[in-house]
């Protein structure tokens, strides 16, 4: 099994630019996370679908941030226009449900710089 | 009000030691899951151990213990025989249900680092 695929694994752009940030989940899993971690502020869960619908989308910052999910195999977090505070890595996660022992699957995260 | 709360930002043991991980959490939902996760340096996260609030018995996963005191809110993982490979962040989660308000998504603390030193 591939795991949560994510690209790219870096990115460094310029402000204002437009970032996109990619995902493929585990096949099967119908939840998908996309987090984003900084030294101040930790893990923060930005928005999360189930299959392929959007439910909670309260923590994405601001309007610049938006999520899709076409399939139930493609997710893309953009960012338009990035700024430097945007700095992060994020993650994308998927998971077969909430309940329970379900864990989250963590995909090895995009390192997105801006400048 | 810190829903997951790890006290310890950073830990050193020598490696084949055991260690203690500290996590408290505060809910006021009777059924809740905790979890542990792994960040090595290379940046993934990496599922460990899971308690549920029913279950009788403490989780165990290999080296990894999971000491769950209900009355105490305490969910502390313990790492047996420490290895150089052990290095990196902690992170305790807590699911919670919608009795409390919750949304069974995860809500992660801050993290705890581990140094393992040969």
């Amino acid at each position: 099994d591939a795991g949560v695929i994510q690209s790219p694994r870096h990115e460094v752009t310029e402000m204002g630019q437009e970032v996109t940030l990619r995902c493929k989940p585990i096949s099967g899993h119908d939840y998908l996370f996309w987090y984003r971690q900084t030294m101040m502020r930790g893990l923060e869960l930005l928005i999360y679908f189930n299959n392929n619908v959007p439910i909670d989308d309260s923590g994405m910052p601001e309007d610049r941030f938006s999520a899709k999910m076409p399939n139930a195999s493609f997710s893309t977090l953009k960012i338009q226009p990035s700024e430097p505070r945007d700095s992060a890595v994020y993650f994308c996660a998927s998971s077969f449900g909430l309940a329970g022992d379900n864990e989250q699957f963590f995909g090895p995260g995009t390192r997105l710089t801006v400048l | 009000a810190q829903k997951i709360t790890q006290t310890q930002p950073g830990m050193f043991v020598q490696e084949k030691e055991a260690v203690t991980l500290d996590c408290t959490y505060d809910t006021s939902d009777p059924s809740y899951g905790l979890f542990w996760y792994k960040q090595p340096s290379s940046g993934e996260m990496i599922f460990l151990i899971y308690q549920g609030s029913y279950d009788q018995q403490n989780a165990t996963e290999g080296r990894y213990s999971l000491n769950f005191q209900k009355a105490r809110k305490s969910a502390n993982l313990v790492i047996s025989a420490s290895q150089l490979g052990d290095s990196a962040m902690y992170f305790c989660a807590m699911r919670e249900g919608e009795a409390s308000g919750g949304s069974y998504i995860p809500t992660f603390g801050r993290g705890t680092s581990l140094i393992v030193h040969p």
